[in-house]
C-alpha cells in the first residue's frame, strides 16, 4: 500500500547533539514538507521541497536543515539540539494539482524529546 | 501575517447531534481550505476540501465557505462518538504554490 514512513518513531536525545529524522514515501509524490506540532501552536511547517532540486524554507526553519535525497526520500536535521526542539515532527507529501484537489498525506509521525 | 483562528474548545456534543466548527482566515487572497482530522497521538488526514463559496457536501461532512466574511466551516451530521478528534482548519494562500498555513484545531468530544 503506498504510504508515508517515517524512522524513529520516538527519539530522545540530549542537548547539543545532532540528529536525523527520515521519511520515505511510496506515493511517487514529488513535493514533501517538513512539520512540527506542539500543543496549543497546531502545525508548523519547517521547510518544504517540491521536488529533488528544489529546497524551501518554511515559517520556523532556524535550526533545522533538511535534504531530499531522492524523490521518495526527505530528512530533516537538527544540527545541534535543544530543549525547546522538543515536538511531535510530521512529514508530508503532495501531488502538484488544482488548489482545492492538492492533499497533503501525513506520515505517522516522530516524537522527539531533548533533554 | 497570515493566520487561521479556531476556536480550541473542547466542543461537546451529544450523539446524534450536528456538530458546528468554525474557522476564520486572515488574508482574503486565501483560494483553497481544507479540514483535517486528528485522532490523538496519530497524524492529520484529510476530511474536506472546499474552494468555491457556498457548501460542499460529503456524506455525513458539509463544508460551509464564504469568503467576504473570510469564514470557513465544517457540520458534522449525526455526531458519533468515533468523530471524537482535533479538527484542523488548513488555508492554503498563493495558489497552487502556496503552502498551508494551519489553524491550532478545535477538538471535538461526541457524548454516547
Amino acid at each position: 500500500d503506498a504510504d508515508v514512513t517515517q524512522t524513529p518513531r520516538n527519539r530522545i536525545t540530549k542537548t547539543g547533539k545532532r540528529i536525523m529524522l527520515e521519511c520515505s514515501q511510496t506515493k511517487g509524490h514529488d513535493r514533501m514538507y517538513w512539520y512540527r506540532q506542539d500543543p496549543g501552536l497546531g502545525l508548523r511547517l519547517i521547510y518544504y521541497s517540491f521536488d529533488v532540486k528544489d529546497i524551501n524554507k518554511g515559517e520556523i526553519s532556524d535550526g533545522y536543515s533538511v535534504s531530499r535525497q531522492a524523490q521518495a526520500k526527505f530528512s530533516l536535521s537538527l544540527e545541534s539540539a535543544i530543549p525547546n526542539q522538543t515536538a511531535l515532527y510530521f512529514c508530508a507529501t503532495s501531488l502538484p494539482g488544482a488548489p482545492d484537489q492538492e492533499t497533503q498525506y501525513f506520515g505517522p509521525g516522530t516524537r522527539l524529546l531533548v533533554l | 501575517q497570515k493566520e487561521v483562528e479556531q476556536n480550541s474548545g473542547p466542543l461537546s456534543v451529544p450523539e446524534g447531534a450536528i456538530a458546528s466548527l468554525n474557522c476564520t482566515y486572515s488574508d482574503r487572497v486565501s483560494q483553497s481550505f481544507f479540514w483535517y482530522r486528528q485522532y490523538s497521538g496519530k497524524s492529520p488526514e484529510l476530511i474536506m476540501s472546499i474552494y468555491s463559496n457556498g457548501d460542499k457536501e460529503d456524506g455525513r461532512f458539509t463544508a460551509q465557505l464564504n469568503k467576504a466574511s473570510q469564514y470557513v466551516s465544517l457540520l458534522i451530521r449525526d455526531s458519533q462518538p468515533s468523530d471524537s478528534a482535533t479538527y484542523l482548519c488548513a488555508v492554503r494562500y498563493g495558489g497552487s504554490q502556496g503552502n498551508l498555513i494551519f489553524g491550532k484545531g478545535t477538538k471535538l468530544s461526541v457524548k454516547p
